[in-house]
């Protein structure tokens, strides 16, 4: 079975574009999650949803991110405008089951540059 | 609030040599699930274990194995003979049983170096 699949891989942008992250989560899992890691703060969750439905958005930074799921099988992180600090890795993960009890697998992440 | 310390930052080895990496956590949950991570330098984060709070068995795979201590909330990963494709950033994360709540928080995360 596929994992979670992410595009792009890399995305190099200048500041003020918008940039919209694409994640296909592993088929079946019913919790998808979004995070964001940096050399400054580590690994941090910015949202997550189930059944489509987002249920904790409090890590998104701030208006300028946004996220959707409109099927099972998809979901975009969307930032815009874009700004030098949001330079990071993005990854997208998804679990079987929710309630902190199952195994979260990870994509291969987004390598966001922004100039 | 749950954490997860990873107090060592970065390890060096040679390789064939033991190598054991720390994570201590908190949680005023009686139920929860502890997981370790491998980020190598391709980037991706790949799963190792997961265990929940009421296994305290300790649990070996090939040359991995892990140390699960409620006593003193800590669950320590070792390698045995160390390999060079061991080099990789290793997470510990930690995840209570609530709904609501699914996040994983992870540690800092050890860099280890297995030196040839």
């Amino acid at each position: 079975d596929a994992g979670v699949i992410q595009s792009p891989r890399h995305e190099v942008t200048e500041m003020g574009q918008e940039v919209t992250l694409r994640c296909k989560p592993i088929s079946g899992h019913d919790y998808l999650f979004w995070y964001r890691q940096t050399m400054m703060r580590g690994l941090e969750l910015l949202i997550y949803f189930n059944n489509n439905v987002p249920i904790d958005d409090s890590g998104m930074p701030e208006d300028r991110f946004s996220a959707k799921m409109p099927n099972a099988s998809f979901s975009t992180l969307k930032i815009q405008p874009s700004e030098p600090r949001d330079s990071a890795v993005y990854f997208c993960a998804s679990s079987l089951g929710g309630q902190g009890t199952d195994t979260q697998y990870f994509g291969p992440g987004t390598r966001l540059t922004v100039l | 609030a749950q954490k997860v310390t990873q107090a060592q930052t970065e390890i060096s080895v040679v390789e064939k040599e033991d190598v054991t990496l720390d994570c201590v956590y908190e949680t005023r949950d009686t139920t929860y699930y502890l997981f370790w991570y491998k980020q190598p330098p391709s980037g991706e984060l790949v799963f190792l274990i997961r265990r929940n709070s009421f296994d305290e068995q300790n649990e070996i795979s090939g040359r991995y194995s892990w140390n699960f201590q409620k006593s003193t909330s800590s669950f320590n990963f070792t390698i045995t003979a160390s390999q060079v494709v061991d080099s990789a950033v290793y997470f510990c994360a930690l995840s209570e049983v609530n709904f609501g709540n699914e996040k994983l928080t992870f540690g800092t995360g050890t860099r280890l170096t297995i030196i040839p």
